[in-house]
């Protein structure tokens, strides 16, 4: 079935930082690909996605984009700050017709530090 | 608005009982979904809902879970006997449209149940 793996953590940067956090899946066809964020004492919650190969999502600063060449959807920041420190899950929802329609697939989760 | 709510935040039982635990949709969305996070886990799938039906349940892990959407707003996930290893985080996301590869359908997460049992 489809899956989704996230580099191991916890990461921990100083402020100002450059963030990479590598995700990799295993999908048929042309699956939607999001990486979601959880801050302490809050709910999941979409921060960006991509739809289609070669697609660049991007939201607060962070980037990802969706490379069906080396299946992967990697998420990016240039500068970090201490309110970045949170935990980020990359996931993904299979295209229509297949087992992981309509529903998201979600890798282990990388826990994000970042120290002033 | 009001987003995705769900209710006890916490429930703590013992083994063998039975436990409900509610989702409330945000208002106008048609697709809901449960999930269950266990301990330094990514969230996995349980069922979701069209409307009013079971449109994947492909997710729950055995005859003992089983949810309803009885007028395609409202869910409800019920546990059956429950076991020490059904503790961990019951998430419920609800969605305006079925999550796809249209680029619409984003899910909106409620802030969890916790249930432990002991």
């Amino acid at each position: 079935g489809d899956s989704v793996t996230q580099m191991e953590g916890p990461v921990t940067l100083s402020e100002e930082a450059f963030l990479t956090i590598n995700c990799t899946y295993t999908a048929t066809g042309y699956p939607s690909l999001f990486w979601y964020v959880q801050y302490p004492g809050e709910g999941l919650q979409l921060l960006l996605k991509a739809t289609k190969a070669d697609d660049k999502g991007s939201n607060k600063g962070f980037e990802a984009t969706y490379r069906k060449e080396t299946t992967s959807f990697h998420l990016e920041k240039g500068s970090v700050q201490v309110s970045d420190s949170a935990v980020y899950f990359c996931a993904l929802s299979g295209e229509a017709g297949g087992t992981s329609y309509g529903k998201l697939t979600f890798g282990q989760g990388t826990i994000l530090t970042v120290h002033p | 608005g009001a987003g995705v709510s769900q209710t006890p935040s916490n429930k703590v039982t013992e083994k063998g009982k039975y436990v409900e635990l509610r989702c409330d949709p945000i208002s106008g969305h048609t697709a809901l979904y449960w999930y269950r996070q266990s301990l330094g886990q990514g969230p996995e799938f349980l069922i979701y809902f069209q409307g009013t039906g079971a449109a994947d349940d492909s997710g729950l892990p055995n005859d003992r879970f089983f949810a309803v959407r009885p007028e395609g707003s409202v869910s409800t996930l019920k546990i059956q006997r429950t076991e020490r290893g059904d503790s961990a985080v019951y998430l419920c996301a609800s969605s305006l449209t079925l999550t796809g590869t249209s680029g619409r359908g984003e899910q909106f997460f409620g802030p969890g149940t916790r249930l432990t049992v002991l």
